[in-house]
This record gives C-alpha cells, structure tokens and sequence, in this order.
C-alpha cells in the first residue's frame, strides 16, 4: 500500500458525459501528479501540483482538467467523454518535486467509456 | 525521439535465476533521475528502485539493483533469484532536472514471466 487513495476504482460512464477522479497524496505530500495509462499511448504525464498550485502541464485535453484542494487532495475532471479516454487514470505523491523525490503512485481508476 | 526505451517487450526467466530489464535513455540534462516501476497483473504501479545522475554507486534495494552506465546512457534493472511474485510489467521511467517540471517520463515497458 503506498498511501495514495483514489476513487472510485472504476467507473463506467458514456460518451459526452463529465467525471471527477478524487486523489488523496501520501500523508505529507506536498506534490500530487496525474497520468493517464492506454494500450496505444502509454502512461503519460497529465499535470502536476504543488501545495495547491499547478506546476506542469503535459498532454492534458483542453476537456479535462483538475485542482488540488488546501486539503492537498486532488481532482481531476474529465468532460465531453469519449471513447478514447477510457484508460487506467493513476495519482502519484511526493514529497517535494525535486529529482530525487520517488512518486508513489496510487491504484488508479479504471475509467470504461461506452 | 523516444526518451526511454525499453527494447525487451517480454522476457522470461526461470524461477531463482537473475534477469536483466534492459532501458536506454536520452537527455541533455546533467542533472536527471532514474527509476523503475513494477506494474503486477492488478494494476497498481510499484516504486522498486532510484538513481539520480551524479550517484556513483550503482543503487540497490533488497533483490532489486540498478546498474547505471552513464556514458552509455542505459540504466538496467537485475532482479537476483527470481521469484514467481515477479511476474508483472516493468516500467523504467526518468525525471530530467531542467526546469520545474518534476513528472517522469516513462518508457513502454517489458513484462517479465518467471517460470516455475
């Protein structure tokens, strides 16, 4: 268990529907990231956080985006769904965002859309 | 061009023997992070070892050692005495030190099969 919680563990929705994935980091985290995990893409690198401020962006949709609460836990809103958004969505945690602070990575939402 | 790549996309090995996970990567940063990841059947990604770019020991971390040639720009993972256990997929992924951006970049990944 790496103490990254997210939920729901699964969701199944339709195309042109909205969804929020939640993420709570590791206690103490100040960073939190999101990366999305496909057949055909892989994982790549969403968006990232720091203590409640966006920090990086990488190959987020113009139709997905996400916060990151006082709290440090996180959200990312995923709008006008389709088919090709259904993948394994993970959350990862650090410490800091320096090169030497390992990423724990939650055990993803599996986001089906039909 | 890819900045990691793993050019194993299966492996198996025999149960207790060692396995090497091939993984090149390319930056032009000085500063940059390496690490791998193991990913079982369920799902969840596992952090199993790290070695930053000025490190001169090779890392190590139980069974699990990384065997980092940076003129070459590989970074290998051995598992010693494999264990059924380790079947799963294996990311190597890095993190470059340029800017602010701390995500990791992760390559294709090899999925490793121990056989009994």
């Amino acid at each position: 268990d790496s103490g990254v919680t997210q939920t729901p563990k699964h969701l199944i929705t339709a195309t042109g529907q909205r969804v929020t994935l939640r993420c709570s980091p590791r206690s103490g985290d100040l960073s939190v990231y999101w990366y999305q995990q496909s057949l055909d893409q892989g994982l790549q690198f969403l968006i990232q956080y720091y203590n409640g401020e966006e920090r990086a962006k990488g190959n987020i949709l113009e139709r997905f985006s996400a916060q990151q609460f006082p709290d440090l836990h996180s959200e990312l809103n995923l709008s006008s769904l389709e088919l090709g958004d259904s993948a394994l969505y993970f959350c990862a945690s650090s410490a800091g965002a320096t090169l030497a602070d390992t990423q724990y990575f939650g055990p993803g939402t599996r986001l089906t859309v039909l | 061009a890819q900045k990691i790549t793993q050019t194993q996309p299966g492996m198996f090995v025999q149960e207790k023997e060692a396995v090497t996970l091939d993984c090149t990567y390319d930056t032009s940063d000085q500063s940059y992070g390496l690490f791998w990841y193991k990913q079982p059947s369920s799902g969840e990604m596992i952090f199993l070892i790290y070695q930053g770019s000025y490190d001169e020991q090779n890392a190590t971390e139980g069974r699990y050692s990384l065997n980092f040639q940076k003129a070459r720009k590989s970074a290998n993972l051995v598992i010693s005495a494999s264990q059924l256990g380790d079947s799963a997929m294996y990311f190597c992924a890095m993190r470059e030190g340029g800017g602010s951006q701390g995500n990791l970049i992760f390559g294709k990944g090899t999925k490793l099969s121990v056989k009994p």
